[in-house]
């Protein structure tokens, strides 16, 4: 069965601060992708990033990094700088042709960020 | 491009009621897929359409049900209301949804309220 965890319910951070936002799955499958998404207090989930099986490079977006490691099946986003916009709860998701393609999401995890 | 849309963003209905919320896709998207948030259970997938035909679906019930019209628009229905059923119903689309490289695309979500 496909299994994504976000062991971090909340944070909390002071704005200017890094953070760390973890993820960490679960698949038989050796062809998969793993996912962020964002949403905001609105509702509407926003696409933040998609990564491949085969593809360990790290990935750096302005203030968004993204650190996947295969060998410890997890896939880490950091924010760098965080501003009070950031706040939202961010979704880690998997997706794979074992699990007939839906997204399997995790928990989530609520970020605040203190002005 | 237009995103996801759904209608309405809102809703409360009592138990006992049915209830159909719409979706439309980003143009020349031909997958719908639909979400259930709840506190609870987090993001659960519910079920996937692709050219009118239901493709892959989720564990919930007969009471929910959903179906696509040739433009790629869905509804989906859900029969005999429940509390348990309150919730946000997220709609998602991706181009064809097939292979987990796809990136799915949500739209603002409805929120489901029963009492």
């Amino acid at each position: 069965a496909q299994k994504v965890t976000q062991a971090q319910t909340e944070i909390s951070v002071v704005e200017k601060e890094d953070v760390t936002l973890d993820c960490v799955y679960e698949t038989r499958d050796t062809t998969y992708y793993l996912f962020w998404y964002k949403q905001p207090p609105s509702g509407e989930l926003v696409f933040l990033i998609r990564r491949n099986s085969f593809d360990e490079q790290n990935e750096i977006s302005g203030r968004y990094s993204w650190n996947f490691q295969k060998s410890t099946s997890s896939f880490n986003f950091t924010i760098t700088a965080s501003q009070v916009v950031d706040s939202a709860v961010y979704f880690c998701a998997l997706r794979s042709n074992f699990g007939n393609e839906k997204l399997t999401f995790g928990t989530g995890t609520r970020l605040t960020i203190i002005p | 491009k237009a995103g996801v849309t759904q209608t309405p963003r809102y809703l409360i209905k009592t138990r006992g009621q049915q209830v159909t919320l719409s979706c439309s896709p980003i143009s020349g998207h031909r997958s719908v897929s639909w979400y259930q948030q709840t506190p609870g259970q987090g993001l659960q997938f519910l079920f996937e359409y692709f050219s009118e035909t239901q493709r892959n679906k989720g564990n919930f019930p007969g009471r929910f049900s959903g179906r696509q019209f040739s433009n790629s628009r869905s509804e989906m229905n859900v029969s005999t209301l429940e509390l348990g059923d309150s919730a946000l119903y997220l709609c998602a689309s991706s181009q064809t949804g097939t292979g987990p490289q796809e990136t799915q695309y949500f739209g603002p979500g409805t929120r489901l309220l029963v009492l």
